[in-house]
C-alpha cells in the first residue's frame, strides 16, 4: 500500500484564493517531500521537509510537518491559474534509502 | 546540462514483444530509479539503483529488467510485454535515494 496518502484527491478553488493539500504517512520518515506534475509532464521538485523541521517556506508555498501524526500539509497562497497541476507527497524512508510517491491531489485553480 | 532524459517518448507494443527503455543522466548521480504512473496510483517504484552494478527491486518489479554498467545509463527491460504494463514511465535520479528526485519526462507505454 502507499506510504502518503494525499487529502484532498481533487481541488477547484478560485484564482487568488489559498490552496490547502494534505499528506499522511505510516512509518519512520527522514524527509517529506512535495513534489508538482503538469498534465503529461515530469514531476518537479518544490520543497522538501526533514523529520526534525516544523515548518518551511518557498515563495508561496508553506510546508508543515507533524511527525506525531504523521502528517504534512502544502500551502500555496494567492493561488494563480499557473498551478493547476498535480501535487505528490514523497516520503523519504528512515528505514531505507527509498523514496515513496502518494496518489496526488489534483488542483485545478480557475481564473 | 541536460538533466534527466529518457528515449522513446511513446511506443505501442504487442502482447509478448521485448523493449528497453532508455534513461540517461548527465549529473553525475549515483542513485537512479524506474517508476510507474498509472491513473490514480501515484508512482510506484518499479527498480533502482545506487550506483554503478548495485541495482535492487521496488514495490513492483515483475516483468521489468534493470542492470547499471555506468553512472550515466539506467535502461528498463521489459522482457515479454503484457497489457497490464501499459503505464507512463518515468526515469529519476539523484545523488542519494531519498533525497530531491530529478524526473525525465517520461515513456508513454501502450501494450496492446
Amino acid at each position: 500500500s502507499q506510504q502518503g496518502e494525499e487529502d484532498p484527491q481533487a481541488l477547484s478553488i478560485q484564482e487568488g484564493e489559498n490552496a490547502t493539500m494534505n499528506c499522511s504517512y505510516k512509518t519512520s520518515i527522514n524527509n517529506l517531500q512535495w513534489y508538482r506534475q503538469n498534465s503529461g509532464r515530469g514531476l518537479v521538485h518544490l520543497i522538501l521537509i526533514r523529520s526534525n523541521e516544523r515548518e518551511k517556506h518557498s515563495g508561496r508555498l508553506r510546508v508543515t510537518l507533524d511527525t506525531s501524526k504523521k502528517s504534512s500539509s502544502l500551502l500555496i497562497t494567492a493561488s494563480r491559474a499557473a498551478d493547476t497541476a498535480s501535487y505528490f507527497c514523497a516520503t523519504g524512508m528512515d528505514s531505507s534509502y527509498k523514496l515513496i510517491f502518494g496518489s496526488g491531489t489534483r488542483l485545478l485553480v480557475r481564473p | 546540462n541536460a538533466g534527466v532524459t529518457q528515449t522513446p517518448k511513446f511506443q505501442v507494443l504487442k502482447t509478448g514483444q521485448s523493449m528497453t527503455l532508455q534513461c540517461a543522466q548527465d549529473m553525475n548521480h549515483e542513485y537512479m530509479s524506474w517508476y510507474r504512473q498509472d491513473p490514480g496510483m501515484g508512482l510506484r517504484l518499479i527498480h533502482y539503483s545506487v550506483g554503478a552494478g548495485i541495482t535492487d527491486q521496488g514495490e513492483v518489479p515483475n516483468g521489468y529488467n534493470v542492470s547499471r554498467s555506468t553512472t550515466e545509463d539506467f535502461p528498463l527491460r521489459l522482457l515479454s510485454a503484457a497489457p497490464s504494463q501499459t503505464s507512463v514511465y518515468f526515469c529519476a535520479s539523484s545523488y542519494e535515494g531519498r533525497e530531491t528526485q530529478y524526473f525525465g519526462p517520461g515513456t508513454r507505454l501502450l501494450v496492446l
